[in-house]
């Protein structure tokens, strides 16, 4: 079936620090990836986003990268700040192509 | 822009009772879908609207429903409450019609069902 999962559900690091947050997917022909970034108490918020024939995008201190050998997803977050502590997501298109399926979210604490 | 909107925020219900939550999205956006979050489901697809008709939708039973209107504004309705549909739930909106595509999310509805 379809799925989309993270490694990690928690990940701590400190001020200053890059942080790589990982996601395996299922589904070797979805063809979208997109992140979210989701604080307390408020709805997610898109981070980045990329197609399948891309390996690498690169935005304002975040990178996601795509390998699609090993179906894996992961965003780089380059000098994380606090207000970088939130829940992240990965999610894909599923095989229709009509909704997005999330995997379980990773806890990001930044401590300074 | 104004984001995407969420009414009520919160909302109490007992089991068995019905209700409804509403959304606004973004002006312009014509599709709206909605997800239900669990900490232990995390995000689920529930369905997705657009020019008032029900396009996709997702693995929940019957009780769970929803329509758009003419204005793009939608709601949902849960009949028959049960203790497992607490949950949050989100309404997000894109420009470009497409359910697997960026979704601008409201800040959901918190439904707690005692």
């Amino acid at each position: 079936g379809e799925s989309v999962g993270l490694h990690l559900p928690t990940l701590s690091v400190q001020e200053g620090d890059n942080s790589i947050i990982n996601c395996a997917y299922s589904n070797s022909a979805s063809d979208y990836f997109i992140w979210y970034k989701q604080e307390s108490g408020k709805g997610p918020q898109f981070i980045i986003d990329i197609r399948s024939n891309m390996d690498k995008r690169q935005g304002q201190r975040v990178t996601v990268l795509l390998n699609k050998t090993v179906k894996h997803l992961s965003l780089q977050i380059a000098a994380t700040q606090p207000g970088d502590s939130a829940v992240y997501f990965c999610a894909e298109a599923n095989q229709a192509g009509t909704a997005l399926i999330f995997g379980k979210g990773t806890t990001l604490s930044v401590s300074s | 822009k104004a984001g995407v909107t969420q009414t009520p925020r919160y909302l109490i219900k007992t089991r068995g009772q019905q209700v409804t939550l509403s959304c606004s999205p973004i002006s312009g956006h014509r599709s709206v879908s909605w997800y239900q979050q669990t900490p232990g489901q995390g995000l689920q697809f529930l369905f997705e609207y657009f020019s008032e008709t029900q396009r996709n939708k997702g693995n929940f039973p019957g009780r769970f429903s929803g329509r758009q209107f003419s204005n793009s504004r939608s709601e949902m309705n849960v009949s028959t409450l049960e203790l497992g549909d607490s949950a949050l739930y989100l309404c997000a909106s894109n420009p470009s019609g497409q359910g697997a595509s960026e979704q601008f999310f409201g800040p959901g509805t918190r439904l707690t069902v005692l």
